[in-house]
């Protein structure tokens, strides 16, 4: 059974310039949710999809916005980039969107906002 | 809200020796609460959970941790480090039916031959 995915892994963008990272779940699995990682901050929760509905938002600005298809892949977008959006972005999945169930992780995209 | 507090950012440990990384958490619900670890430029693998069933739970690579309600604690052990058991460990606390994981700062585990 194949894994998360994400893609890209690695991306260079610049300041004031908007990104988008992909995600595609284990499949059968309708739940994905997304951290940004860094090193003073640590692991934060940014957003919660299930069944292509947000289920829950973390404490980020409007700026970081998310959204799933129908095949339960997801996409987040970050608009007009800053210097501290730089992190590791990792998604997760899960076969529903319950804490019985095991968060599988990706190995997430590494962005770097120069 | 839910949250969990791991002290002691850089832990080493002598190889054969005893494992232990500790996590307190604070929630006003019975918690869920789990162990992850990460290796270099992976995501988060993991380790064990605790789902309101036993109050020790036996999870992979010989890990195990106990909840304890009155301590609020669920403290993470290995009896005997390996190499291979250097990596970055979080603790995380989520509630039933939410899939939010609000994760500690985590500890870096360095393995001493």
């Amino acid at each position: 059974k194949a894994g998360v995915t994400q893609t890209p892994r690695y991306l260079i963008k610049t300041r004031g310039q908007q990104v988008t990272l992909s995600c595609s779940p284990i499949s059968g699995h309708r739940s994905v949710s997304w951290y940004q990682q860094t090193p003073g901050q640590g692991l934060q929760f940014l957003f919660e999809y299930f069944s292509e509905t947000q289920r829950n938002k973390g404490n980020f600005p409007g700026r970081f916005s998310g959204r799933q298809f129908s095949n339960s892949r997801s996409e987040m977008n970050v608009s007009t980039l800053e210097l501290g959006d730089s992190a590791l972005y990792l998604c997760a999945s899960s076969f529903a969107g319950t804490s019985d169930y095991e968060q599988y992780f990706g190995p997430g995209t590494r962005l770097t906002v120069t | 809200a839910q949250s969990v507090t791991q002290l002691g950012s850089h832990v080493s440990v002598s190889e054969g020796a005893l494992v232990l990384l500790r996590c307190n958490y604070s929630s006003s619900v019975p918690p869920y609460l789990f162990w992850y670890v990460q290796y270099p430029n992976q995501g988060l693998q993991l380790l064990l959970k605790y789902t309101s069933a036993a109050t020790l739970v036996k999870g992979i690579n010989g890990f195990e941790a106990e909840f304890k309600k009155s301590e609020t604690s669920f403290h993470l052990t290995k009896p005997s480090a390996h190499m291979s058991d250097a990596a970055e460990y979080f603790c995380a606390v989520t509630t039933y039916g939410n899939n939010r994981l609000a994760f500690g700062k985590g500890n870096q585990v360095v393995v001493i031959p």
